[in-house]
């Protein structure tokens, strides 16, 4: 069976500092991947989709940015962290072709 | 551009009572429509997926319709229980890649 793994849980990191965020997929091969963020009491805004290694497609303009190494690892980063960024970040696989979504635990980012 | 609308963003209801949430969007053309549930802090969990070309889908309780030339879709639970209290959230796939999400229905049952 395909699982998800998004880690960290939580996170505190100070504004101006880098960030890294991964999420991996286990059972299923060349999935659609997806970052999407969460504000407190609000709907899910999608930051980045890819599907497949190296293409990467960003809907709203920001301060992060993402990368795909491999198949199934998919990586949400920053240079310099802003206030702004705080939020709840989820990871999420689907299949080719409009298929079921599943979504990883998430990461609560507090920015300081 | 796919909008997506949730009525009502909060319900609370007794436990045992049969409820309806109710989901919107305004871009017939879409792939399929997906019910996710949200506990507090946690991740989605998805719960129904509706294909375009399908009515209906039910697990277990849960029941979802979807009406895409109306753009509407309704999530029916029976027989509400305290541990189904969570936020529903539905979300529309219009491109074949990616999800627009309304903001959810935050659903109390109360034992």
């Amino acid at each position: 069976s395909q699982t998800i793994h998004q880690w960290p849980a939580t996170l505190v990191q100070p504004v101006g500092s880098p960030l890294s965020l991964e999420c991996t997929v286990e059972g299923t091969s060349n999935p659609n991947l997806y970052w999407y963020r969460q504000a407190a009491g609000r709907g899910l805004q999608l930051l980045f989709y890819s599907v497949g290694i190296g293409q990467i497609s960003s809907e709203v303009p920001q301060n992060l940015s993402a990368s795909r190494p491999q198949d199934r690892q998919f990586i949400l980063s920053s240079k310099k962290l802003l206030l702004s960024d705080s939020g709840f970040y989820l990871c999420a696989w689907s299949s080719q072709g409009a298929g079921e979504a599943f979504f990883g635990q998430g990461t609560r980012l507090t920015v300081v | 551009k796919q909008e997506v609308t949730q009525i009502p963003a909060a319900l609370s209801v007794p436990e045992g009572e049969n409820l309806v949430l109710n989901c919107s969007f305004t871009d017939s053309a879409i792939y399929n429509l997906q019910w996710f549930r949200q506990d507090p802090g946690k991740g989605l969990t998805s719960l129904l997926l509706i294909q375009s070309s399908q009515r209906e889908q039910t697990s277990g309780r849960l029941n979802a319709s979807l009406d895409k030339s109306s753009g509407r879709s309704t999530l029916y639970i029976a027989a509400s229980q305290p541990g189904d209290s969570a936020t529903y959230l539905c979300a529309v796939d219009s491109s074949g890649s990616r999800l627009t999400f309304g903001e959810g229905t935050q659903l109390t049952v109360n034992p």
